[in-house]
């Protein structure tokens, strides 16, 4: 069974670091990338950008590029996605995301909810 | 920036057919996917590849798609569909995943 299983919610200040997890099992990690999808409250769905795990090639959107850093660990099966200044809007919901197949939707993971004090 | 438009809001009576409508240049070239998401919950995908649909999924939603638009119909409308739906496909080049606005639907 493939699941994707993210890291517990965080409570940060602004111009803190944050890197969250997404552990992955039940298939090979380097047969599928791996995508960020950021909600902010009350707001609707953000693509981020993805990872390739078998290279760590990444491709980010372009509201997201500079802005976060998303890499992945072999080793461990697990994908990353990182702050280091983070900003009282960067409060949100991260779903981290694999594709089912080609072109047949994605397994989600169950959210990491983020939250910035300012 | 590519976008994918939603009318923000849609609302049907229990039993009638709601139709949600997805515009996009790119809609014509690159697939598109429908997903449910209600509140506290993490999406679920109810159409892939523009109209077909996982199992899982009751018939009533379905997929269609013309041109440069695509639609979610959901017949026969219960109250337990209240909930977002989301329109997600990519870009002409197929290399930017994007997502429609959400449409908020509710069941009167």
């Amino acid at each position: 069974e493939v699941q994707l299983v993210q890291s517990g919610g965080e409570v940060k200040k602004s111009g803190e670091s944050l890197k969250i997890s997404c552990k992955v099992s039940g298939y090979s990690f380097t047969s599928y990338w791996i995508g960020w999808v950021r909600q902010r409250p009350g707001k609707g769905l953000e693509w981020m950008g993805i990872i390739y795990p078998i290279d760590s090639e990444t491709r980010y959107s372009p509201s997201f590029q500079g802005q976060v850093i998303i890499s992945a660990d072999k080793s461990i099966n697990t994908a990353y996605l990182q702050w280091n200044r983070l900003k009282a809007s960067d409060t949100a919901m991260y779903y981290c995301v694999r594709p089912v197949g080609n072109s047949n939707g994605w397994y989600w993971g169950q959210g990491t909810l983020v939250t910035v004090s300012s | 920036s590519y976008e994918l438009i939603q009318p923000p809001s849609v609302s049907v009576s229990p039993g009638q057919t709601a139709r949600i409508i997805c515009s996009a240049d790119a809609l014509s070239t690159q697939n598109a996917f429908w997903y449910q998401q209600k509140p506290g919950q993490v999406p679920v995908l109810l159409i892939y590849r523009d109209t077909e649909r996982p199992s899982g999924i009751p018939e009533r939603f379905s997929g269609s798609s013309s041109g440069t638009t695509v639609t979610l119909t959901i017949s026969g409308v219960r109250a337990e569909d209240e909930a977002d739906y989301y329109c997600q496909s990519a870009d002409s080049s197929g290399t930017l995943v994007v997502f429609g606005g959400g449409t908020k639907l509710t069941v009167l």
